[in-house]
Formats: structure tokens, sequence, C-alpha cells
């Protein structure tokens, strides 16, 4: 089946940092793939959708500058959240969708915590 | 854009009883609405989905049932179990795959 890998699964970083999370698709390619972010017992907020070899598209309310991602090959996305904050910690989690078309399953990475000191 | 609303935030059964999990949604042109069990701390997995062109699908103790001219669409977990406990989001298209989820809902199993 679909395995989709994102690393790290936790990391705890300085305030003013910046943070590199990366989702990989290990037996599919992936020409969409989606980041998305939970606050603790709260639902997953869409942050952007990522695109194989063109530019992200942000929801509305997240910073493109501060959550960099880069999705430069079909079975990689990146997301680099840019001088970190306590407000940044949270749960990460990737999504990757299958190439074909009209096949709306998504194959979730296990998740990245970020804890912002 | 899309709106979900999922109700309950929490809900508790006994073993062995029903457990139904309501969510609306706004827009008329979604067209997948699948369900998802998160456990504390882990990614969200795929319980059971349901397409627009179908009414209701089950899957052993899980079932789906989807009614577009309300917009509603519904979970239901029969002969509930302790490892049932979680919690379940319900999600819906927003166009191009992109999944918009319910809020949540903390499913409690009491033995």
């Amino acid at each position: 089946g679909a395995v989709v890998s994102q690393h790290p699964s936790w990391v705890i970083c300085k305030s003013g940092t910046s943070v590199k999370i990366e989702c990989r698709s290990l037996d599919f390619q992936a020409t969409t793939m989606f980041w998305y972010r939970q606050f603790p017992k709260q639902s997953l907020m869409l942050m952007a959708t990522s695109n194989e070899g063109s530019k992200a598209t942000y929801e509305q309310g997240v910073e493109k500058d501060k959550f960099l991602i880069n999705h430069a090959s079909l079975t990689l996305s990146t997301l680099t959240v840019t001088s970190a904050h306590p407000e940044d910690s949270s749960f990460y989690i990737c999504s990757a969708v299958r190439g074909e078309s009209g096949a709306n399953v998504l194959t979730f990475g296990a998740g990245s915590r970020l804890t912002v000191l | 854009g899309e709106n979900v609303e999922q109700h309950p935030s929490t809900l508790s059964v006994q073993e062995g009883d029903s457990a139904v999990i309501k969510c609306t949604y706004s827009d008329s042109a979604s067209n997948y609405f699948p369900w998802y069990k998160q456990e504390l701390g882990k990614r969200p997995q795929l319980i059971i989905d349901i397409r627009s062109n179908v009414g209701e699908k089950k899957d052993q103790r899980i079932a789906v049932t989807l009614n577009k001219t309300a917009k509603h669409f519904s979970l239901h977990i029969t002969e509930t179990q302790p490892e049932d406990s979680a919690v379940y989001f319900c999600a819906v298209t927003q166009g191009a795959q992109k999944l918009v989820f319910g809020q949540g809902t903390r499913l409690t199993i009491n033995p």
C-alpha cells in the first residue's frame, strides 16, 4: 500500500531558528502533497497545497514567507518553519495523493511534533 | 469556501452499544466524504469513505450514510469495543483532492 514517510517525528528548537520537515512518498509518485497543522485537541487545518515543480498554494491566513514549501521531486516535499516562535509549536502532518486522476484517497505521514522554546 | 460542521464534539457510549457521529457541509459540489480515526499523537487513519453517487456504504461494524440533498453524512459504529475509543474526523473535498476536516469527535467506549 501507499506509504508516506515524514521526518523528523519530533523536534525541539530555540526561538528564532528554522526547522525543516520532510515528507516522502516511498512507493508511489505524488504530484500533490498537502501540509496540515494540528494544535492540541483541535482539528487538522490545511496550511498549503504543494505541487511538484510549481509554487505552493497557501490557505488564507498562512504566511508563505514563514512556512516555506518546496516540492522539487515527485516523491519529496519539504516544509521549513522559518524564525520559529513558541506559537508555532504544533503537530505538522503531510499527506500525499497518488498520481492517478480522480483519486481522492490521501495517505498521511506520521506527523512531526514541533516544540519551540 | 467549504464549511464542515461535526457533532457531537464528545461522545461516550457503553461497550456493545452503537455510536453515531454526524457532519454537515456547505458546498453542494463536494463529492468525496471520508472518515478518519486518530489516536493520540498518531496520524489520521482512513476507516471508511463514500462518494457522492452512493447513499450508504458498510464495512463490518462501520457504516457511512450520505444525504446529498440535505448535505450531511454520518458515521455509524455498531457493537462498539474499547479499541474504538479515539478521535474521529469527517472530511469533505473542496475540489482538487483538498480535504476540509470537521472539528472532530472524541469517542469514549465505557467497559
